[in-house]
């Protein structure tokens, strides 16, 4: 079983609509739990990062944390056209990340 | 407005030759990151470094080193090149231990 799991897409949603993105891990020490956002041909970009169980709010994304169940979620609420991209999750103990694959997400208009 | 540069897109190279790949930070960062993303297998470590002249394993090291003489540039090596290391590579800067600012990545191609 992979260290983390998540859907590659692709995702695609009409413009407006709720956005939920998920992953599944297996290691129960993971600590610290991060998005990233890819456009075509970027780097990735640090969305959103959390510490343990719990929902932190910036904006309209919402990151979600289910230490009990494993499993983390990424909510884009209001969704627009320029949300369409890759979104990674990833997840650390302490040094170093253990990226998902990512998913790709279309945002239809 | 942050920057992390690398300072090739597109990069073609052949199996044996040694092949460097530079990236520069703006930010004043104590901590740098060169990692490989591949379809299928997604970000992948190769090393980093938390201060000037260190460096530390990731998780795929093997074939490469790296270099790192100044705060803001981190130099990532491939001593002998090989088709396998044909991939996108991406640099990364932080305060702390989780990257925060990525480059554009080098696609780099081995013949």
């Amino acid at each position: 079983q992979k260290e983390v799991e998540q859907d590659p897409g692709p995702l695609s949603v009409p413009e407006g609509a709720i956005v939920s993105l998920n992953c599944t891990y297996s290691n129960s020490a993971f600590q610290y739990f991060m998005w990233y956002r890819q456009y075509s041909r970027k780097g990735p970009e640090l969305l959103m990062y959390t510490y343990s169980s719990g929902n932190k709010e910036d904006g309209r994304f919402t990151a979600q944390v289910d230490k009990s169940s494993k499993y983390i979620s990424l909510f884009i609420r209001d969704s627009q056209p320029s949300d369409s991209a890759t979104y990674l999750c990833a997840m650390s103990v302490g040094d170093g990340l253990t990226f998902g694959k990512g998913t790709h997400l279309i945002i239809q208009p | 407005d942050v920057k992390v540069t690398q300072s090739s897109r597109y990069l073609v190279k052949r199996t044996g030759e040694k092949v460097f790949l530079e990236c520069v930070q703006d930010m004043d960062h104590e901590n740098m990151f060169w990692y490989r993303q591949d379809p299928g297998l997604g970000l992948r470590l190769i090393y980093f470094s938390y201060d000037v002249k260190m460096k530390e394993k990731g998780d795929i090291p093997e074939g490469y080193s790296v270099s790192r003489e100044k705060k803001e540039r981190f130099s990532l090596i491939l001593e002998s090149a090989s088709t396998n290391q044909t991939s996108m590579y991406l640099c990364a800067s932080s305060v702390g231990r989780i990257p925060q600012h990525f480059g554009d990545g080098t696609r780099l191609s081995i013949l």
